[in-house]
């Protein structure tokens, strides 16, 4: 059973602070980690896709790090804003068709 | 561009009857098809896959079924709907060989089984 782990589940956060949380994954057979954003009431988007030891990412104020080594990988909010709330999940892919999705950070900005 | 059209947005079902819900990809061919559910509190659990037509992978036990008629048409089904189908599903597609599997998702359907 492949375990795709998030903390913390939600998350309340001031408007204008930063905000970081984490994806954990098994690091063996590892291909590509990605991270999606989900809105309520919208589908799920894309943020990133990271595939290298080291890779950092940058979308605005959105940035994420990934740890293939040990298996986790971090996204990052610098200056929350309201348009931030939403629930960000990750998801392993070991190379083939399917991804296995964790089970998401709810964040909520607090205006 | 690319869009995908799934329907309907919300659905209220009795224990035992059937369900069909479809999704469908515009402007791309040959796609990697999937259906989700996210049940209340838990991710995104995978269903159903395909790599084609008439291609079908089941990912967990369940009560539903999942059929490819055509090349960018994915059905979820089931003959007699249980409480315990009750839940959010979620079509998605993926372009064969390129971006890392980055998956583009529908709408999705809200299922109440009552």
């Amino acid at each position: 059973i492949l375990n795709v782990e998030q903390s913390p589940q939600s998350l309340h956060v001031q408007e204008g602070d930063s905000t970081n949380f984490t994806c954990s994954f098994p690091s063996s057979n590892f291909y590509a980690l990605h991270w999606y954003r989900w809105e309520t009431a919208k589908s799920p988007e894309a943020l990133f896709v990271m595939t290298l030891n080291g890779d950092e990412k940058k979308k605005g104020r959105i940035s994420a790090t990934l740890n293939t080594k040990e298996g986790y990988s971090y996204l990052y909010i610098k200056g929350s804003q309201p348009e931030d709330s939403a629930t960000y999940l990750c998801a392993f892919n070991f190379g083939n068709e399917k991804l296995t999705f964790g089970t998401g950070t709810r964040l909520t900005i607090i205006p | 561009s690319q869009t995908i059209h799934q329907w309907p947005a919300t659905l209220v079902q009795p224990v035992g009857s059937p369900l069909s819900l479809e999704c469908t990809v515009e402007g791309t061919s040959n796609p990697n098809l999937y259906w989700y559910r996210q049940a209340a509190g838990r991710g995104l659990q995978l269903l159903f896959y395909s790599v084609g037509i008439g291609q079908i992978s089941s990912e967990v036990p369940q009560n539903l079924s999942a059929s490819r008629p055509q090349d960018r048409q994915f059905i979820l089904s089931s003959k007699k709907l249980l409480l315990s189908d009750s839940g959010f599903y979620l079509c998605a597609w993926s372009e064969k060989g390129v971006a890392k599997n980055i998956q583009y998702f529908g709408a999705g359907t809200r299922l109440s089984v009552l």
